[in-house]
């Protein structure tokens, strides 16, 4: 009954390697985000998707490209791995409609990428 | 643009000590403000929330005031246990945005 989960939860892999990671969401809310925590625990938003539509991009680089194939799902594909990608990245979610005012996120238990 | 800035860690204290953690905040228009707290090994939990100025956050034993006029959201805990021991990150929304700006995290350490 988890409501946000991630796969895979560790991911090792060589430099220059093509790697996806997959978020689902079984809340029901309309919008997902990706973010990524550095080895300083500093956190930092990528994306966030509403409805499937990209509604955040923060300057990420192109190498990095969300997919959400439905509401419930945000998957995070990488190309061409750089060393600089190591991190743990948490997928969150929340429910953002209509005249409800900003809500409570809910994150994943992160994934732990390294790149060797 | 909107920024968290909260006091350096790592903090170690003894069990049943008092706790505060710092916060506070650069921001434009009205944000709402948050506390996560990150466990070992986990993903981040939403710890309590303030909406407006002047409201308080509770949970857990913790609380924090939303001080629109220090522009502050300081963590606060009466007595802290060995299960208090986490990562705590403050938090404001950037509601023209939808996204959560976060600072740069506390490690707390309590020691029995």
């Amino acid at each position: 009954d988890t409501a946000v989960s991630q796969t895979p939860k560790y991911l090792v892999t060589q430099m220059g390697n093509d790697k996806s990671i997959k978020c689902e969401q079984n809340l029901g809310h309309d919008t997902m985000y990706w973010y990524k925590q550095d080895s300083k625990k500093f956190l930092k938003i990528m994306f966030s998707y509403n409805n499937k539509e990209l509604i955040i991009n923060e300057t990420v680089p192109n190498r990095f490209s969300p997919k959400s194939p439905d509401k419930a799902h945000l998957n995070l594909h990488i190309n061409s791995l750089e060393l600089g990608d190591s991190a743990v990245y948490f997928c969150a979610s929340s429910q953002e409609s209509g005249l409800i005012k900003y809500n409570e996120q809910f994150f994943g238990p992160g994934t732990r990428l390294t790149v060797l | 643009g909107n920024s968290v800035t909260q006091m350096e860690g790592p903090v170690t204290l003894s069990e049943e000590a008092f706790l505060t953690i710092n916060c506070t905040y650069t921001a434009t228009g009205y944000p709402s403000l948050f506390w996560y707290v990150q466990y070992p090994g986990e993903g981040l939990q939403l710890l309590l929330k303030a909406t407006k100025a002047d409201d308080k956050g509770s949970n857990k034993g913790f609380e924090a005031t939303y001080r629109k006029e220090t522009t502050s959201f300081h963590l606060e805990k009466g007595s802290v246990q060995v299960s208090d021991s986490a990562v705590y990150f403050c938090a404001l929304s950037d509601q023209g945005a939808q996204k959560l700006v976060f600072g740069q995290g506390t490690r707390l350490t309590i020691n029995p």
